[in-house]
């Protein structure tokens, strides 16, 4: 089955910097997905990759895939408190259902 | 109302009550899921279903039975569970289970506490 690692686990940013989360999975990505949580609630879609080098941006929010499609970062610029959560990345796998990794969890700090 | 919704939000039981999770999509999507989601796990997938069947039971304890009377409403009925049991349950949705992509769109989730 696709298991996918997230890296770091936790992190704790300062507001107004940049913090960059990565998402390795230990088969080839077809379709990798970045949502977000908010703790207890339900997960929002932020982006999907599926070309190898893709990089996508919503606002302050850049998802990159890499050429080998192992491995995405999601990368957000200046943090604001309202980008504290929980960001999961998930995978399709073969059967075309999702893997999902562990999570990040983002602290953003005034 | 619109996308995903999942009643009652927070539930706490005992563990020889029965109790069901109700979910329902307003998105015309086919395909509904239910994962678990434990502290600092993955989410694991538990019940697939494709236009009202079950594709998937992804060794889940009989303990948990899910019902589908049609794509847009999904159970899970909940009878003698384990304290370990005790997790964020969220209900997905998405066009196919199968295509190019898979976009899930997920509801906001049932704690579930088993006491």
């Amino acid at each position: 089955s696709q298991e996918l690692e997230q890296s770091p686990q936790s992190l704790i940013v300062q507001e107004g910097k940049n913090l960059t989360i990565n998402c390795t999975s230990s088969k080839t990505l077809y379709g990798l997905y970045w949502y977000k949580q908010k703790y207890g609630e339900g997960l929002i879609f932020l982006m999907m990759l599926q070309k190898g080098g893709e990089e996508k941006s919503h606002e302050k929010i850049t998802a990159k895939l890499d050429e080998k499609k192992q491995q995405s970062s999601l990368h957000i610029t200046a943090s604001q408190p309202s980008h504290a959560g929980i960001y999961l990345c998930g995978a399709d796998r073969d059967d075309y259902k999702l893997s999902f990794g562990a999570g990040t969890t983002v602290t953003v700090r005034a | 109302e619109t996308g995903v919704t999942q009643t009652p939000r927070h539930l706490v039981m005992g563990m020889t009550n029965k109790k069901s999770l109700k979910c329902e999509q307003h998105l015309g999507h086919n395909a509904m899921y239910w994962y678990k989601q434990s502290a600092k796990k993955p989410l694991e997938l538990m019940f697939v279903y494709n236009f009202k069947e079950q594709t998937e039971n992804n060794s889940v304890p009989s303990r948990f039975s899910p019902e589908c009377p049609n794509s847009s409403h999904l159970f899970l009925h909940l009878h003698t569970l384990q304290p370990e049991d005790s997790a964020l349950y969220l209900c997905a949705s998405s066009q196919v289970p199968g295509g190019a992509y898979n976009e899930q769109f997920f509801g906001p989730g049932t704690r579930l506490t088993v006491l």
